[in-house]
Formats: structure tokens, C-alpha cells, sequence
């Protein structure tokens, strides 16, 4: 069967410092990537996608950057957080076939 | 604004009574789906419905989609405790890339 993971479940940075998420999925091959952010009580605003290895499109304007180094891997970093960074950070796999899968979340605090 | 917006934004019921979400979109879909969000939690798939469905069952769920009027509901009969979460509908766009796009979800609570 088919598992994502996400780490680290909770991180505290103060503004300024790097950012480095991870995102692994196991049990399937070349799987859509998706990095979801979404804010305190509200919908998911999507920030990047993945459809292959090194193929990443961005939605939305920022000071965030995606890397798939792998089939299965998906990283989203920034080089100096903002507090506006805050958030709860969703990993998604899909098999190209509609729907998405979810991994537990990070939740971030930029202080 | 957002491609899919749900209402009511927040909505409290009894145990054991049904529960009704809706969800309004603006571009043609090829397919709504519906997740679920527990507390700090990922999201839970629940049931995908397709452009030519208008209605469709998976066990307490109901879910139609009216195209001509671009909403769809999702019902959730007897309703339970562990139903209390964020109900969130998605779309795709029609023209067949992989992104979908959430709405702003509906907060359910089951008053026991």
C-alpha cells in the first residue's frame, strides 16, 4: 500500500532562517507532487506541483522554492523565512487519476 | 475569488441528524471531489463525482453536482461524533492538467 511522510510534524524559526520540508511517498511510482500551505481556519492554497523528476511549476509568486531530487521526493525550502511564512504545510501524492493523498502536515511558526 | 467556495462556513448539529454542505465552482470540471480535515490533520479523500454523475453514495455519504448551476452538495446522514471536522470540495479544471483547487471548507460539529 501506498504511504506518505512528512517531517518534522512541528518547527519554530525565527524570521530570517533557512527552511527545509520534506516529503516521501512509498509504494508507488511516478506519482503527481503537490505542496499545499494553508492558513489558521482556512482552504488550501496550492504552491507547487510536481508531474516528474526535476519538473516543478510554481502557483503562486513567493520566497519558496520546490526540488524533486528523486521519483518519490519533495522538498520545499526557503533560503530566509518571512513571518507571513507561518503556516500548516500539506504534502499530497496523486496517481494522476483524480484524487489526492495526504500526509500529516508540518506545521510551521515563523517567530 | 475561489474556484470553489462551501457553505455555511461553520455548522453545528445534533448527533444523529443529517448534516448538508454545498459547494459552488465557476469554471467547467471534469470531476468535485470532497475531503475531509480533522483538527491539524492531513486531508481524507471521501468521494469523487464526475461531470456526468448527479448523484452519488459511498456508505452515510450523499453527494449530487447540478453542472448547470456549478454547486454540489454533500449530505452526511446520522450524523456521529467523529464526523466533527472541515469538509473541503475540490475541483479540477477541464482541461485535464492535475491541479485541483480547494474551497475555503465547511467547519462541522456533532453535538452529542
Amino acid at each position: 500500500s501506498q504511504t506518505i511522510h512528512q517531517w518534522p510534524a512541528t518547527l519554530v524559526q525565527p524570521v530570517g532562517s533557512p527552511l527545509s520540508l520534506e516529503c516521501t511517498v512509498e509504494g508507488t511510482s511516478n506519482p503527481n507532487l503537490y505542496w499545499y500551505r494553508q492558513a489558521a481556519g482556512r482552504g488550501l492554497q496550492l504552491l507547487f506541483y510536481s508531474v516528474g523528476i526535476g519538473q516543478i511549476s510554481s502557483e503562486v509568486p513567493q520566497n519558496l522554492s520546490a526540488s524533486r531530487p528523486q521519483d518519490r521526493q519533495f522538498i520545499l525550502s526557503s533560503k530566509k523565512l518571512l513571518l507571513s511564512d507561518s503556516g500548516f504545510y500539506l504534502c499530497a501524492w496523486s496517481s494522476k487519476a483524480d484524487e489526492q493523498y495526504f500526509g500529516p502536515g508540518t506545521r510551521l511558526t515563523v517567530t | 475569488s475561489q474556484q470553489g467556495e462551501e457553505d455555511p462556513q461553520a455548522l453545528s448539529i445534533q448527533e444523529g441528524e443529517n448534516a448538508t454542505m454545498n459547494c459552488s465552482y465557476k469554471t467547467s470540471i471534469n470531476n468535485l471531489q470532497w475531503y475531509r480535515q480533522n483538527s491539524g490533520r492531513g486531508l481524507v479523500h471521501l468521494i469523487l463525482i464526475r461531470s456526468n454523475e448527479r448523484e452519488k453514495h459511498s456508505g452515510r455519504l450523499r453527494v449530487t453536482l447540478d453542472t448547470s448551476k456549478k454547486s454540489s452538495s454533500l449530505l452526511i446522514t446520522a450524523s456521529r461524533a467523529a464526523d466533527t471536522a472541515s469538509y473541503f470540495c475540490a475541483t479540477d479544471a477541464n482541461f485535464g492538467n492535475e491541479k485541483l483547487t480547494f474551497g475555503t471548507g465547511t467547519r462541522l460539529t456533532i453535538i452529542p
